[in-house]
């Protein structure tokens, strides 16, 4: 079946601009997550979505970075004013969510530049 | 959640075990080990999890000692498409989040 798909694949934007990354999660997965990942480093966490609602989003690192899932499926994470240090690849992965196994499913991301 | 510790990188020479182990002296009593792996420019995979037994898929065996502070990932016959970071992760099943949290992982370098 179909996997958790992102677009776009690659963004290239300038600084300061507005950009908006979007997840296609598995067809009935109740969780979304979403990661950053810097070259070299391992994922990093950014906010977690149980339905519509973000359980989690302590990861979200200031205020320019806002995400939403208005219907509990595709989820878009915004960034405004972006800055060169939001150059990574965002991932999303998206789970079950049952106890007590917890198999998140990762999309290949979307690798943001911004020059 | 528990933090590890894992060595930076490993080779392995195709065909034969690759042993990949894990440090996680912190782990409390209701977290879980978990193991994915990443492949170049491609997402996380899940690979397998486990509490206090050792466990066995169709991809690895999961070896945890019997004090839980450590654990050792084995690939029984590893090939090429298993070059890749590996990382070990350790967090609470049901808990607020479930979020991963990632270290730097060990990147497996299978050998011809």
């Amino acid at each position: 079946g179909a996997g958790v798909s992102q677009t776009p694949s690659n963004k290239v934007t300038e600084k300061g601009k507005y950009v908006e990354l979007r997840c296609d999660p598995i067809s009935g997965h109740t969780a979304l997550y979403w990661y950053r990942q810097s070259l070299g480093q391992g994922p990093e966490f950014l906010i977690y979505f149980q339905g519509t609602g973000a359980a989690d989003d302590s990861g979200l690192p200031n205020d320019r970075f806002f995400a939403v899932r208005p219907e509990g499926s595709v989820s878009t994470l915004k960034i405004q004013r972006t800055e060169r240090g939001d150059s990574a690849v965002y991932l999303c992965a998206s789970s079950l969510d049952v106890e007590p196994y917890n198999e998140q499913f990762f999309g290949p991301g979307t690798r943001l530049t911004v020059l | 959640d528990a933090k590890t510790t894992q060595p930076t990188s490993m080779d392995c020479a195709e065909g034969r075990a690759a042993n990949l182990p894990c440090n996680h002296s912190t782990i409390s009593g209701n977290e879980y080990v978990y193991w994915y792996r990443q492949i170049h420019s491609q997402g996380p995979q899940y690979i397998i999890h486990g509490l206090k037994n050792n466990e066995t898929n169709e991809m690895a065996s999961l070896i945890i000692t019997e004090d839980r502070k450590s654990s050792t990932l084995i690939l029984p016959h590893a090939t090429l498409r298993d070059t890749a970071v590996y990382y070990c992760i350790v967090l609470i099943n049901g808990g607020a989040t479930n979020k991963l949290i990632f270290g730097t992982g060990t990147l497996l370098a299978v050998q011809p």
